[in-house]
């Protein structure tokens, strides 16, 4: 299976909404509400942030949402704090895990 | 909190095999499913392989089939992944994770830990 399309990039300034989308196929992202996000800082391991298309683990700040139309699943970022600066990959867990290619987040 | 520690990674040639483990501590090694994720160098993330709580529902990536096989030991809350014919390609940062679901078949990589590097080279 090939990866999940993302944004290669997406930049905002701090206190803004940005968006970062994954889009696959029916097989994965349109089947089922089986998408996670992983936010994943220089050097470090990913972290889980959003899962079942758009639930939070514990401790993970409202900020971050996430939602799904038809084959593509979205992360939004709302209040951009600097400290947001990472890569965020999207997986889907459906038949199998497959992750996104990931995309630079940058807080300008 | 969740502790994970890979290790057995290094450099080998061509063809040859590897080991890695994975220790576990922090929850109840044996009530969740476990994977492999690896990251070459500069890259994305791609998930390896799973294996679920009770051992029965085990997957791979089609680009390890056949040459991989993951385990566990319960007794010694400790996750394996045994690398055989390795390629310049499987030169990557290889990551432990607890999977998300307790009881699960394993589908959600959760909790992480720091990474062993493989290094495939002659």
């Amino acid at each position: 299976q090939s990866a999940l399309t993302q944004p290669r990039s997406v930049s905002g300034s701090p206190g803004q909404s940005v968006t970062v989308s994954c889009t696959g196929t029916s097989s994965d992202v349109g089947g089922y509400n089986y998408v996670s996000w992983y936010q994943q800082h220089p050097d470090k391991a990913p972290k889980l942030m959003i899962y079942d298309v758009s639930k939070r683990p514990s401790g993970v700040p409202d900020r971050f949402s996430g939602s799904k139309s038809g084959n593509t699943a979205s992360l939004t970022i709302s209040g951009l704090q600097a400290e947001d600066e990472a890569d965020y990959y999207c997986c889907s867990y459906a038949d199998t895990t497959l992750f996104g290619v990931g995309t630079k987040l940058t807080v300008l | 909190e969740v502790y994970l520690v890979e290790s057995g990674g290094g450099l080998v040639q061509p063809g040859r095999s590897l080991r890695l483990s994975c220790a576990a501590s922090g929850f109840r090694f044996d009530d969740y499913a476990m994977h492999w994720v690896r990251q070459a160098p500069g890259k994305g993330l791609e998930w390896v392989s799973c294996i679920s709580w009770n051992s029965n529902n085990i997957d791979y990536a089609d680009s390890v089939k056949g040459r991989f096989t993951i385990s566990r030991d319960d007794a010694k809350n400790s996750l394996y992944l045994q690398m055989n014919s390795l390629r310049a390609e499987d030169t990557a940062l290889y990551y432990c994770a607890k999977d998300f679901f307790l009881y699960g078949p394993g589908s959600l990589p959760d909790s992480w830990g720091q990474g062993t590097l493989v290094t495939v080279s002659s």
